[in-house]
Order: structure tokens, then C-alpha cells, then sequence
């Protein structure tokens, strides 16, 4: 099974200021004849259902606003959130969808400083 | 828009059996691979279970193995999910999960399942 480990566990951001969350694979989840990262990121919120925000590593949802960007490739991953707003309160998840079983990360949360 | 409303949910004693189901609309639902993801109470996201388009290809978590099984009727835009010989450990709200191919573009509201005596 492919682990994905995040880090930090938790940050608290003020308004306006930049929030970077990591994640790793154990196994490289890039798939060379297409330059395609198999990597997902999510955000939930308390009450809601996860939402998705980013996916092949880089490409945002229809509707996320420009301000998350994913980056990275093969077993680095990175999610930075360019201009906390309030409402981006919530615990961010990577998840792999290179093999079964897909796997997620541990979660982040963001919180306002 | 797609929405996705699962039901089914319940408190239900160690050992014991559920099913799960979940109705899908707005979308092509023969079309769509579908998830089941849980999220234990105060843990993170665990995913469960997916199903292909046409019902032949099934992957699990190896902890729900042999225990839940998951199928869906085309016909009538519905996902399923027996569980079986159910643990403490399955106490989780449930949601179902549609996407193209293994990626989870739309969730449903979840439903949640206690385990306990």
C-alpha cells in the first residue's frame, strides 16, 4: 500500500498570509509516459462533505479559486493557499489514486493566527 | 449538478449487518467510477471500497475485506454497500463518492454508522 504522510499536522495562518501544507508518497505516483501526478487534494470543513479542490497534483477544480495551488511531482507534493481568507478554515487531505487501495494523507489543519 | 444521498445508516451491534445505499442523480451514473470513503469520529479520511462502471472491477482496504461488499444497479443510478460481521472499528460516517475514473469529484452528505452494544 502507498502511505502518504502530510506535514504539519496543524498551522494556524493570519489573514492574508501564505499556508504551505507537504505531502509525501512512499512510492512515486507519477506515471512518465503521460507527466501525470496521480495525487488529489481535498478540503473539509466540520458539518460538510470533503471537497475537491486539486487534481493530477496540479489542476485546480471548476470553481476553485486561483489563491490554492498544488505543485510538486513523483514523491513530494505541496498545496499552498497564496492569500489565507477565512473561509479556507478547514483540514486539507492528499490522496493517491495511482493504486488500490487509495490512500489518503493524515490531514492538516488550518487554522487563523 | 450532481448530487448523491446516501441512507442506511444505523447504530447496529458488534457482529451485526448494514447496507448502505446511495442514490445518485445529475450525472451519467453508468459512466462513473464510485467510493465509499468513511471518516471515523475524529480521525481523518479513510477510503473504503470502489466499484467500475459496469460492476466487474472491485477494490477494497484490506480491514473490510471478506466483510463488506460493494454493488451497484445501473439501472437505478444506486451505489450499495453490505457490511457484514461489523467492529467497533467500522463506526464511521459514511459517504459515497463519484468521479472520473479513481479521482473523487462529488460526495454525498454521508451517513453514519455506530457499532456498539
Amino acid at each position: 500500500d502507498i502511505v502518504m504522510t502530510q506535514s504539519p499536522d496543524s498551522l494556524a495562518v493570519s489573514l492574508g498570509e501564505r499556508a504551505t501544507i507537504n505531502c509525501e508518497s512512499s512510492q512515486n505516483i507519477l506515471k512518465s509516459s503521460s507527466n501525470q501526478n496521480y495525487l488529489a487534494w481535498f478540503q473539509h470543513k466540520p458539518g460538510q462533505p470533503p471537497k475537491l479542490l486539486i487534481s493530477w497534483a496540479s489542476t485546480r477544480a471548476s470553481g476553485v479559486p486561483d489563491r490554492f495551488r498544488g505543485s510538486g511531482s513523483g514523491t513530494h507534493f505541496t498545496l499552498t493557499i497564496a492569500s489565507l481568507q477565512a473561509e479556507d478554515v478547514a483540514v486539507y487531505y492528499c490522496q493517491q489514486y495511482w493504486s488500490a487501495p487509495l490512500t489518503f494523507g493524515g490531514g492538516t489543519k488550518v487554522e487563523i493566527k | 449538478e450532481v448530487q448523491l444521498a446516501e441512507s442506511g445508516g444505523d447504530l447496529v451491534q458488534p457482529g451485526g449487518s448494514l447496507r448502505l445505499s446511495c442514490i445518485a442523480s445529475g450525472l451519467t451514473f453508468s459512466n462513473n467510477w464510485m467510493q465509499w470513503v468513511r471518516q471515523a469520529p475524529g480521525k481523518g479520511l479513510e477510503w473504503v471500497a470502489n466499484i467500475g462502471q459496469d460492476g466487474s472491477q472491485k477494490n477494497y482496504v484490506d480491514s473490510v475485506k471478506g466483510r463488506f461488499t460493494i454493488s451497484r444497479d445501473n439501472a437505478k443510478n444506486s451505489l450499495f454497500l453490505q457490511m457484514n460481521s461489523l467492529r467497533g472499528e467500522d463506526t464511521a460516517v459514511y459517504y459515497c463518492a463519484a468521479g472520473s475514473g479513481w479521482i473523487i469529484d462529488d460526495w454525498g452528505q454521508g451517513t453514519r454508522v455506530t457499532v456498539s452494544s
